[in-house]
């Protein structure tokens, strides 16, 4: 079945660093890939939508400069959280959607905690 | 107003139980999706389905279009069942609307 990766799973950084994060699709190709971040006991939310080749549509109160999304090729989608912030720790979620399958299903990742010290 | 809705927010079932979660959506759909989020927080897809039935083992998902509503069955509930069941609708394009997700816990 279709799989995805995020790399690292986890991750501890100090206030005013940057953190990178991946998600790979590791046996299809995707052409959209989804960035989600989930707080304790809520449900997900759509951070941001990463088109193959062009510009992420971001969500209404989503800061495009703080996070920054990179989806460089068909199977790589990178999601940068710059000058991290305590309040920034969350469970950071991505998933993909089949170039191939034509339907509407997403394959979701691991996720990745991020704490911010 | 959330655009899905699921019920119970909390369930707490014996090993063996027959459990039901139900969703509840607003919006028009192309598909609906049942996920299960284990404590550690991955993310599985469990069914996708625009119509009738599905069935994968003991997991039992129905959707009824006209009246917006599906459900998700587990027979002879088991505790690693335990985990956060999360009820997801995609209308045409790339929204996603989540539930808020059902936290079940089977006792042995």
């Amino acid at each position: 079945g279709a799989v995805v990766s995020q790399h690292p799973s986890w991750v501890i950084c100090k206030s005013g660093t940057s953190v990178k994060i991946e998600c790979r699709s590791l046996d299809f190709q995707a052409t959209t890939m989804f960035w989600y971040r989930q707080f304790p006991k809520q449900s997900l939310m759509l951070m941001a939508t990463s088109n193959e080749g062009s510009k992420a549509t971001y969500e209404q109160g989503v800061e495009k400069d703080k996070f920054l999304i990179n989806h460089a090729s068909l199977t790589l989608s990178t999601l940068t959280v710059t000058s991290a912030h305590p309040e920034d720790s969350s469970f950071y979620i991505c998933s993909a959607r089949n170039r191939d399958t034509g339907t509407y299903e997403q394959y979701f990742g691991p996720g990745t905690r991020l704490t911010v010290t | 107003k959330n655009e899905v809705e699921q019920s119970p927010q909390n369930l707490t079932a014996q090993e063996g139980e027959f459990i039901t979660i139900n969703c509840s959506y607003s919006v028009g759909i192309s598909a609906l999706h049942w996920l299960q989020q284990h404590p550690g927080g991955g993310i599985v897809s469990l069914f996708m389905l625009s119509s009738g039935k599905k069935k994968h083992g003991r997991l039992i998902a129905t959707i009824n279009i006209q009246e917006k509503h599906s459900s998700l069955h587990i027979t002879a509930s088991h505790p690693r069942d335990s985990a956060v069941y999360i009820c997801a609708v995609s209308p045409p394009g790339n929204q996603f609307y989540f539930g808020t997700g059902t936290s079940l816990t089977v006792i042995p």
